[in-house]
């Protein structure tokens, strides 16, 4: 995607916690989003951060935002094996709201 | 709610037949979005449209066209498929200050 980078893939054992990393170069977001793909699914939206927030946290997953690094990142707690998935990052641009920018995505598998 | 509805779910199409990809939402969002999916590139943008009438290009419009017939409908064209154009398209919609919803997908191959 246009200036949002992800890694490819990520492998985390059952029960620790997994980072997903996404790194952006226009510093104008307005929203910072993460989604999650499952096999043969859409996306859906697991939790979005306003540019002005450094973090949210809402049950198992917390985002970090550190705008002087264009660095934001998801963390899950406990990881399940029902959330292997590919996790999208994506961004507003503040030049125009409306368009929705994505990262190429972290496909993240889970050892027992 | 449906949210949002893509059609066909699957089409198989030889090189150069034409076809429209159909969006509908039914949320009242201003916003709504074409965007194709490939293995290690994630989602990129083809057309978006910000309000009823207005249409812009994505990262990749080429061979292809939209149509944003009212606020709940946003179609997608191929006027003359290519091999290329064998993805995964996702169509999505937005309201004011909120996250995308997205559709089910529609996968696509060209022969």
């Amino acid at each position: 995607g246009e200036d949002v980078e992800q890694s490819l893939f990520l492998s985390v054992r059952e029960g620790d916690s997994s980072v997903i990393n996404c790194t952006y170069t226009d510093s104008s977001s307005t929203y910072l989003y993460w989604y999650k793909q499952e096999p043969g699914a859409g996306l859906q939206l697991l939790t979005y951060i306003f540019s002005n927030m450094d973090m949210k946290q809402d049950q198992r997953l917390t985002v970090l935002l550190n705008k002087k690094d264009k660095h934001l990142s998801l963390r899950i707690a406990d990881t399940q094996t029902g959330d292997s998935a590919i996790y999208f990052c994506a961004r507003t641009l503040y030049s125009s709201a409306s368009k929705i920018i994505f990262g190429s995505g972290t496909r993240l598998s889970i050892r027992p | 709610n449906a949210g949002v509805t893509q059609t066909p779910k699957f089409q198989v199409l030889k090189t150069g037949q034409s076809m429209t990809l159909q969006c509908a939402q039914d949320m009242n969002h201003n916003s709504m979005y074409w965007y194709r999916q490939d293995p290690g590139m994630g989602l990129r943008l083809i057309y978006y449209s910000a309000s009823e009438g207005t249409t812009d290009k994505g990262e990749v419009p080429n061979g292809y066209n939209v149509s944003r017939l009212n606020k709940r409908e946003f179609s997608l064209r191929l006027e003359s498929a290519a091999p290329s154009q064998t993805s995964v398209y996702f169509c999505a919609s937005r309201g004011q200050n909120t996250e995308a919803f997205f559709g089910q997908g529609t996968r696509l191959t060209v022969v």
